[in-house]
């Protein structure tokens, strides 16, 4: 079956350092995969998309990898404030539909 | 433009009583989703529309129904709610397939308890 795996653990950072996640998945052959951010009581809001044929990309602070042969996505939050305190969702292409990771809790410590 | 919009906000039912939950976007977007989010289970599809007067069967579909007579909205109707449906709901539209219209825009979500 088609499972897409998030750390299952929260993650706890002192502000500055860089927070990495992982999303990890088995029997999809996404051509592309998107990294969302949820703030408490609110919508998921876009934040990156990565191709297939991308190793990395940036935006500001964060960068994404996506490893086709490691079936692996990491999502890393570098120089980290307070104000990236969130819930950190990875998701993949799935014909016409989106499946989710059950995300992971960032929190930074000021 | 106000996105994507969800009503209501809050709503609590007793076991067996029904609802509408309504979706609106402005986008002119072609495909629309429902989602419901549980703790540590993530979001989970419950029924997509790829058209106007289209919808199809999600991962979690069973004892709910959509419509989408509209194509700036998408309904989602429990008929007979029970506890299990206690949840939140999100509603989520986006305008294409192609890698570059692929982003889902979300709804603030409305959060049911079902007694």
């Amino acid at each position: 079956s088609q499972k897409i795996e998030q750390n299952s653990e929260a993650l706890n950072i002192q502000e500055g350092k860089t927070a990495t996640l992982t999303c990890n998945y088995t029997n999809y052959s996404p051509a592309y995969l998107q990294w969302y951010r949820q703030d408490p009581g609110r919508g998921p809001v876009f934040l990156l998309l990565i191709r297939e044929n991308e190793k990395e990309k940036r935006k500001e602070r964060l960068k994404v990898t996506f490893d086709t042969t490691l079936k692996q996505s990491l999502f890393h939050i570098t120089a980290s404030q307070p104000a990236d305190s969130a819930t950190y969702l990875c998701a993949l292409v799935n014909d016409y539909k989106l499946s989710f990771g059950a995300g992971t809790t960032v929190t930074v410590r000021a | 433009n106000a996105g994507v919009t969800q009503t209501p906000k809050f709503r609590v039912l007793k076991t067996g009583q029904s609802m509408t939950l309504l979706c609106a976007q402005d986008m002119n977007h072609e495909y629309m989703y429902w989602y419901r989010q549980d703790p540590g289970m993530g979001l989970r599809l419950i029924h997509y529309s790829v058209g106007e007067g289209t919808t199809a069967k999600g991962e979690v579909p069973d004892g709910y129904n959509v419509s989408r007579l509209k194509k700036q909205n998408f309904l989602l109707g429990l008929e007979s709610a029970a506890p299990s449906q206690t949840s939140v709901y999100f509603c989520a539209s986006r305008l294409g397939l192609a890698v570059n219209t692929d982003t889902q825009y979300f709804g603030p979500g409305t959060r049911l308890t079902v007694l």
